[in-house]
């Protein structure tokens, strides 16, 4: 099973360009999420969508937007990048918020530079 | 808002035993996870404890929860060069609707 597959591994990006980051789980999961991750600050979360039809913001959710488009896919898209958003972007899923005793299952991540 | 902590770097040497601690904040947590990030690739559980556990052994892992002082660690055994990684520490945080709350990251460096 390929579990969580983010699309594209590596961009650069311009400064004011747009780009989506795509994210499909085939664990028939209900819960997804992006995160990014910075150093020294851990994983922050920008978006979550906890079933299918529902999304909701998490701790830094501006300059982003998300789309769930089935269940099995949850996309991330930036519409005027910057800088501050260059940071390694992972998909998760999991059966629930909660987690339980699976936790949350991650992407190999999408690297973005913003220049 | 909770919060995890972790110190960001530790150095053991391969054969010894290394322990990584966590603070958390959220009482309320049904489930604390231990994560391990090689470089370039994702999360990937490594062992969870459950909130009513004192300690869980998962071969050359212990895992440690002090709930009073809300304190997790991660001991490896034996440790191992390929043992060095990020290691974070995750709680489930019910006062964040069940979502797992991440530590910094502990980045573990294992010398020969």
């Amino acid at each position: 099973n390929a579990g969580v597959t983010q699309t594209p591994k590596f961009q650069v990006l311009k400064t004011g360009q747009s780009m989506t980051l795509q994210c499909a789980q085939d664990m028939n999961h209900n819960s997804m999420y992006w995160y990014r991750q910075d150093p020294g600050m851990g994983l922050r979360l920008i978006y979550y969508s906890a079933s299918e039809g529902t999304t909701d913001k998490g701790e830094v959710p501006n300059g982003y937007n998300v789309s769930r488009l089935n269940k099995r896919e949850f996309s991330l898209r930036l519409e005027s990048a910057a800088p501050s958003q260059t940071s390694v972007y992972f998909c998760a899923s999991s059966e629930a918020v909660g987690g339980g005793f699976d936790g949350y299952t991650f992407g190999s991540g999408t690297r973005l530079t913003v220049v | 808002g909770e919060d995890v902590e972790q110190s960001l770097f530790l150095s053991v040497r391969e054969g010894d035993s290394s322990v990584i601690n966590c603070t958390y904040t959220d009482s309320s947590s049904t489930y604390l996870y231990w994560y391990k990030q090689e470089p370039g690739a994702g999360l990937q559980l490594l062992t969870y404890i459950f909130s009513n556990m004192d300690m869980k052994q998962d071969q050359r892992l212990t895992v440690l929860l002090n709930k009073k002082d809300k304190h997790l660690s991660l001991r490896i055994a034996d440790t191992q060069t390929g043992d060095s990684a990020i290691y974070f520490c995750a709680e489930s945080s019910y006062n964040q609707g069940g979502k797992l709350i991440f530590g910094q990251g502990t980045e573990l460096s294992v010398k020969p």
